[in-house]
Protein backbone atom coordinates (compact mmCIF):
# COMPACT_ATOMS: atom_id res chain seq x y z
CA UNK A 1 0.00 0.00 0.00
CA UNK A 2 1.30 3.07 -0.95
CA UNK A 3 1.99 5.83 2.10
CA UNK A 4 2.96 9.33 1.93
CA UNK A 5 3.04 10.76 5.20
CA UNK A 6 3.87 14.64 6.10
CA UNK A 7 5.01 16.24 8.92
CA UNK A 8 7.00 19.10 9.71
CA UNK A 9 4.54 22.07 9.56
CA UNK A 10 3.35 24.53 12.19
CA UNK A 11 2.75 28.17 13.21
CA UNK A 12 5.18 30.50 12.04
CA UNK A 13 6.05 34.09 11.88
CA UNK A 14 6.11 35.70 8.63
CA UNK A 15 9.24 35.84 7.47
CA UNK A 16 11.02 33.20 8.58
CA UNK A 17 11.53 29.36 7.54
CA UNK A 18 10.18 25.65 7.88
CA UNK A 19 11.08 22.35 6.19
CA UNK A 20 8.75 19.91 5.12
CA UNK A 21 9.53 16.49 4.88
CA UNK A 22 6.80 13.38 3.20
CA UNK A 23 8.03 9.82 4.09
CA UNK A 24 7.05 7.50 1.72
CA UNK A 25 6.63 3.80 1.21
CA UNK A 26 5.23 0.71 -0.20
CA UNK A 27 6.28 1.66 -3.59
CA UNK A 28 9.54 2.06 -5.64
CA UNK A 29 10.68 5.48 -4.43
CA UNK A 30 13.24 6.13 -7.01
CA UNK A 31 10.83 5.12 -9.86
CA UNK A 32 8.64 7.88 -9.36
CA UNK A 33 8.37 12.18 -9.52
CA UNK A 34 6.78 13.77 -6.52
CA UNK A 35 5.57 17.36 -5.75
CA UNK A 36 3.74 19.66 -3.48
CA UNK A 37 0.53 20.82 -3.70
CA UNK A 38 -1.16 23.14 -1.34
CA UNK A 39 -4.25 24.28 -0.12
CA UNK A 40 -5.17 27.07 2.02
CA UNK A 41 -8.34 26.80 4.46
CA UNK A 42 -11.37 26.68 2.29
CA UNK A 43 -9.76 27.42 -0.46
CA UNK A 44 -8.92 25.28 -3.56
CA UNK A 45 -5.89 23.19 -4.44
CA UNK A 46 -2.51 24.95 -5.97
CA UNK A 47 0.73 23.00 -7.52
CA UNK A 48 3.31 24.18 -5.77
CA UNK A 49 6.49 22.35 -6.93
CA UNK A 50 7.99 19.55 -8.69
CA UNK A 51 10.76 16.88 -8.66
CA UNK A 52 11.78 14.20 -11.23
CA UNK A 53 12.62 10.62 -9.98
CA UNK A 54 16.61 11.30 -9.70
CA UNK A 55 16.48 15.24 -8.98
CA UNK A 56 17.59 16.18 -12.11
CA UNK A 57 14.40 18.45 -12.89
CA UNK A 58 12.77 20.67 -10.41
CA UNK A 59 10.14 23.12 -10.92
CA UNK A 60 7.81 25.60 -9.35
CA UNK A 61 5.24 28.18 -9.22
CA UNK A 62 5.98 31.31 -10.08
CA UNK A 63 4.36 32.00 -6.70
CA UNK A 64 6.69 30.08 -4.49
CA UNK A 65 10.15 30.83 -7.19
CA UNK A 66 12.98 31.73 -5.05
CA UNK A 67 11.57 31.15 -1.83
CA UNK A 68 10.83 27.71 -1.95
CA UNK A 69 13.58 24.21 -2.58
CA UNK A 70 11.96 20.91 -3.47
CA UNK A 71 14.54 18.12 -2.94
CA UNK A 72 14.67 13.94 -2.35
CA UNK A 73 16.70 11.50 -0.46
CA UNK A 74 16.04 8.18 -2.49
CA UNK A 75 18.37 6.16 0.00
CA UNK A 76 15.73 7.78 2.52
CA UNK A 77 12.66 7.99 1.04
CA UNK A 78 11.75 10.84 1.74
CA UNK A 79 10.81 13.89 0.36
CA UNK A 80 11.50 17.69 1.84
CA UNK A 81 10.22 21.30 1.26
CA UNK A 82 12.30 23.94 2.15
CA UNK A 83 10.33 27.12 2.31
CA UNK A 84 12.47 30.37 2.80
CA UNK A 85 10.60 33.91 3.71
CA UNK A 86 7.26 33.09 4.47
CA UNK A 87 4.25 35.30 4.10
CA UNK A 88 0.73 34.83 4.85
CA UNK A 89 -0.87 34.19 1.75
CA UNK A 90 1.86 30.26 2.21
CA UNK A 91 -1.00 29.69 4.81
CA UNK A 92 -2.17 26.04 3.77
CA UNK A 93 -2.31 22.58 4.27
CA UNK A 94 0.66 20.74 2.36
CA UNK A 95 0.42 17.91 0.61
CA UNK A 96 2.82 15.38 -1.09
CA UNK A 97 1.63 13.91 -3.72
CA UNK A 98 3.62 11.14 -5.97
CA UNK A 99 3.26 11.83 -9.74
CA UNK A 100 2.32 8.50 -12.06
CA UNK A 101 5.83 9.39 -13.97
CA UNK A 102 9.83 9.39 -13.53
CA UNK A 103 9.67 12.78 -14.66
CA UNK A 104 7.52 15.02 -12.83
CA UNK A 105 4.66 15.30 -15.92
CA UNK A 106 1.97 16.51 -12.98
CA UNK A 107 -0.24 13.14 -12.63
CA UNK A 108 -0.69 13.63 -8.78
CA UNK A 109 -2.03 9.13 -8.48
CA UNK A 110 -1.26 9.24 -4.39
CA UNK A 111 -1.41 12.16 -1.90
CA UNK A 112 -0.55 12.19 1.70
CA UNK A 113 -2.75 13.35 4.23
CA UNK A 114 -1.10 16.72 4.62
CA UNK A 115 0.44 19.00 6.73
CA UNK A 116 -0.53 22.35 8.13
CA UNK A 117 1.69 25.69 7.63
CA UNK A 118 -0.05 28.74 9.13
CA UNK A 119 2.10 31.72 9.08
CA UNK A 120 0.84 34.63 11.38
CA UNK A 121 2.27 37.19 13.41
CA UNK B 1 -0.51 29.91 -17.30
CA UNK B 2 -3.71 27.75 -18.59
CA UNK B 3 -6.42 28.94 -16.40
CA UNK B 4 -9.70 26.35 -16.06
CA UNK B 5 -12.99 27.41 -14.97
CA UNK B 6 -15.36 24.58 -13.76
CA UNK B 7 -19.28 24.82 -13.88
CA UNK B 8 -21.52 24.76 -11.78
CA UNK B 9 -19.35 25.40 -8.60
CA UNK B 10 -21.93 23.49 -6.75
CA UNK B 11 -24.94 21.33 -7.19
CA UNK B 12 -27.24 19.39 -5.23
CA UNK B 13 -28.72 15.78 -6.77
CA UNK B 14 -30.41 13.17 -5.76
CA UNK B 15 -29.31 9.40 -5.02
CA UNK B 16 -29.35 8.09 -8.88
CA UNK B 17 -29.23 10.83 -10.65
CA UNK B 18 -26.79 11.83 -13.80
CA UNK B 19 -24.23 13.95 -12.75
CA UNK B 20 -22.35 16.20 -14.93
CA UNK B 21 -19.73 18.78 -14.38
CA UNK B 22 -17.59 20.77 -17.10
CA UNK B 23 -14.34 22.63 -17.59
CA UNK B 24 -12.78 24.67 -19.74
CA UNK B 25 -9.53 25.35 -20.35
CA UNK B 26 -7.96 29.34 -21.29
CA UNK B 27 -6.09 27.27 -23.76
CA UNK B 28 -6.07 23.93 -25.96
CA UNK B 29 -4.45 21.34 -23.48
CA UNK B 30 -4.46 18.07 -26.07
CA UNK B 31 -5.65 15.37 -23.69
CA UNK B 32 -3.82 16.71 -20.68
CA UNK B 33 -7.13 17.17 -18.61
CA UNK B 34 -7.43 14.55 -15.23
CA UNK B 35 -10.12 14.96 -12.29
CA UNK B 36 -9.97 14.31 -9.04
CA UNK B 37 -12.28 13.65 -5.65
CA UNK B 38 -12.18 15.17 -2.78
CA UNK B 39 -13.83 14.16 0.30
CA UNK B 40 -14.35 16.51 3.78
CA UNK B 41 -11.27 16.28 5.65
CA UNK B 42 -9.60 13.98 3.11
CA UNK B 43 -6.65 14.42 0.67
CA UNK B 44 -7.82 14.30 -3.01
CA UNK B 45 -8.01 10.91 -5.35
CA UNK B 46 -7.27 10.65 -8.86
CA UNK B 47 -9.98 9.49 -10.83
CA UNK B 48 -9.46 10.02 -13.98
CA UNK B 49 -6.27 10.87 -16.59
CA UNK B 50 -5.95 12.28 -19.29
CA UNK B 51 -9.51 12.98 -19.99
CA UNK B 52 -11.19 9.55 -20.12
CA UNK B 53 -8.25 7.17 -18.55
CA UNK B 54 -9.99 5.41 -15.49
CA UNK B 55 -7.71 5.39 -12.67
CA UNK B 56 -7.10 1.93 -11.11
CA UNK B 57 -9.51 0.74 -8.56
CA UNK B 58 -12.36 4.08 -9.67
CA UNK B 59 -16.11 2.54 -10.55
CA UNK B 60 -17.02 2.58 -13.81
CA UNK B 61 -19.81 5.08 -13.53
CA UNK B 62 -17.20 7.70 -13.23
CA UNK B 63 -16.40 8.92 -16.53
CA UNK B 64 -14.56 11.67 -18.71
CA UNK B 65 -14.75 12.95 -22.08
CA UNK B 66 -13.59 16.05 -24.11
CA UNK B 67 -11.18 17.44 -25.97
CA UNK B 68 -9.05 21.36 -26.69
CA UNK B 69 -10.79 23.35 -24.40
CA UNK B 70 -13.82 22.01 -23.12
CA UNK B 71 -14.11 19.03 -21.27
CA UNK B 72 -16.58 17.14 -19.20
CA UNK B 73 -17.15 14.99 -16.37
CA UNK B 74 -20.15 12.38 -15.27
CA UNK B 75 -21.28 10.22 -12.82
CA UNK B 76 -23.85 8.35 -14.39
CA UNK B 77 -25.49 7.24 -11.18
CA UNK B 78 -24.92 9.25 -8.17
CA UNK B 79 -24.09 7.22 -4.96
CA UNK B 80 -24.11 8.66 -1.12
CA UNK B 81 -20.29 7.67 -0.80
CA UNK B 82 -19.69 10.48 -3.98
CA UNK B 83 -20.30 13.49 -1.83
CA UNK B 84 -17.48 15.46 -2.57
CA UNK B 85 -15.83 18.64 -4.30
CA UNK B 86 -14.60 17.46 -7.44
CA UNK B 87 -11.28 19.55 -9.34
CA UNK B 88 -10.03 19.60 -12.88
CA UNK B 89 -6.00 19.83 -13.46
CA UNK B 90 -4.20 20.36 -16.32
CA UNK B 91 -0.92 19.11 -16.93
CA UNK B 92 -0.74 19.98 -20.68
CA UNK B 93 3.40 20.60 -21.50
CA UNK B 94 5.28 22.70 -18.76
CA UNK B 95 4.02 23.75 -15.27
CA UNK B 96 2.90 25.60 -13.83
CA UNK B 97 0.29 22.68 -13.43
CA UNK B 98 -3.59 24.28 -12.22
CA UNK B 99 -6.44 22.75 -10.97
CA UNK B 100 -10.26 24.46 -11.49
CA UNK B 101 -11.69 26.15 -8.62
CA UNK B 102 -14.02 23.21 -7.73
CA UNK B 103 -17.27 21.58 -7.75
CA UNK B 104 -19.32 20.41 -4.64
CA UNK B 105 -21.56 17.73 -4.79
CA UNK B 106 -24.03 17.69 -2.37
CA UNK B 107 -26.88 15.41 -1.66
CA UNK B 108 -30.52 16.85 -2.18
Amino acid sequence: EVQLVESGGGLVQPGRSLRLSCAASGFTFDDSALHWVRQAPGKGLEWVSGISWNSGSVVYADSVKGRFTISRDNAKNSLYLQMNSLRTEDTALYYCAKDKTIAAAGYFDYWGQGTLVTVSS
Amino acid sequence: DIQLTQSPSSLSVSVGDRVTITCQASQAISNYLNWYQQKPGKAPKLLIYDVSSLETGVPSRFSGSGSGTDFTFTISSLQPEDIATYYCQQNENLPPWTFGQGTKVEIK
